[in-house]
């Protein structure tokens, strides 16, 4: 069975600063890799995905995530953090021929000071 | 967009009541899924379907069940609830071409 494992709890960044969550997944072939932010008190919101091609992908607000094949990784960027980033970041994959059935990591919290 | 409706946002019931929860998306997907919510563990598979009257264990099936009747709606039974119940649950719903997961706002619940 798949599985994702995002080794950050909690991280706290400057605005304005530079961000990377990361990603790492476990599955034999090439999964197809989410990122979703779930704000306070919102729902869960598709920023980008991967699922084949370009390695490098753009999302939403600013963000892109590079799949890294060699390293089981699906690492989330952005340049520049603006306060109303924070929020909690899950990373999910799906298998080929069930891509709609996703396995979360457990998430990471993005703190923002100002 | 797709709007996945939970009937309720938060619920508080008792320890063995039965507890149905209900989620109701607005664009004929096929695909429908559960999810608990938990701090520090993510977003965990209760049950999901492909289609009415179809349904598939997820990774955390004990103690619930689930009832798709017509395409858009997809129930969440919890046939007997306990504490180690009180969570957080999402529904959501598939976007084939949009590749996506639409979630619903989330039933907060609490098993006292």
């Amino acid at each position: 069975a798949q599985s994702v494992t995002q080794p950050d709890i909690h991280i706290t960044v400057s605005e304005g600063a530079s961000l990377e969550l990361r990603c790492n997944y476990s599955y034999g072939a090439t999964p197809y890799l989410f990122w979703y932010v779930q704000s306070p008190g919102q729902g869960l919101q598709l920023l980008l995905k991967y699922f084949s091609g370009d390695t490098l992908v753009q999302g939403i607000k600013g963000f892109e995530a590079e799949f890294k094949r060699s390293q089981s990784s699906f690492n989330l960027r952005k340049p520049s953090v603006h306060w109303s980033d924070a929020a909690e970041y899950f990373c999910a994959v799906g298998l080929a021929g069930t891509a709609s059935k996703l396995t979360f990591g457990t998430g990471t919290r993005l703190q923002v000071t100002l | 967009d797709v709007k996945v409706t939970q009937s309720s946002r938060y619920l508080v019931k008792r320890t063995g009541e039965k507890v149905f929860l209900e989620c109701v998306q607005d664009m004929d997907h096929e695909n429908m899924f559960w999810y608990r919510q938990d701090p520090g563990l993510g977003l965990r598979l209760i049950y999901f379907s492909y289609d009415v009257k179809m349904k598939e264990k997820g990774d955390i099936p004990e103690g619930y069940s689930v009832s798709r009747e017509k395409k858009e709606r997809f129930s969440l039974i919890l046939e007997s609830a306990s504490t180690n119940q009180t969570s957080m649950y999402l529904c959501a719903s598939w976007t084939p071409g949009l590749e996506k997961l639409f979630f619903g706002s989330g039933t907060q619940l609490s098993v006292l």
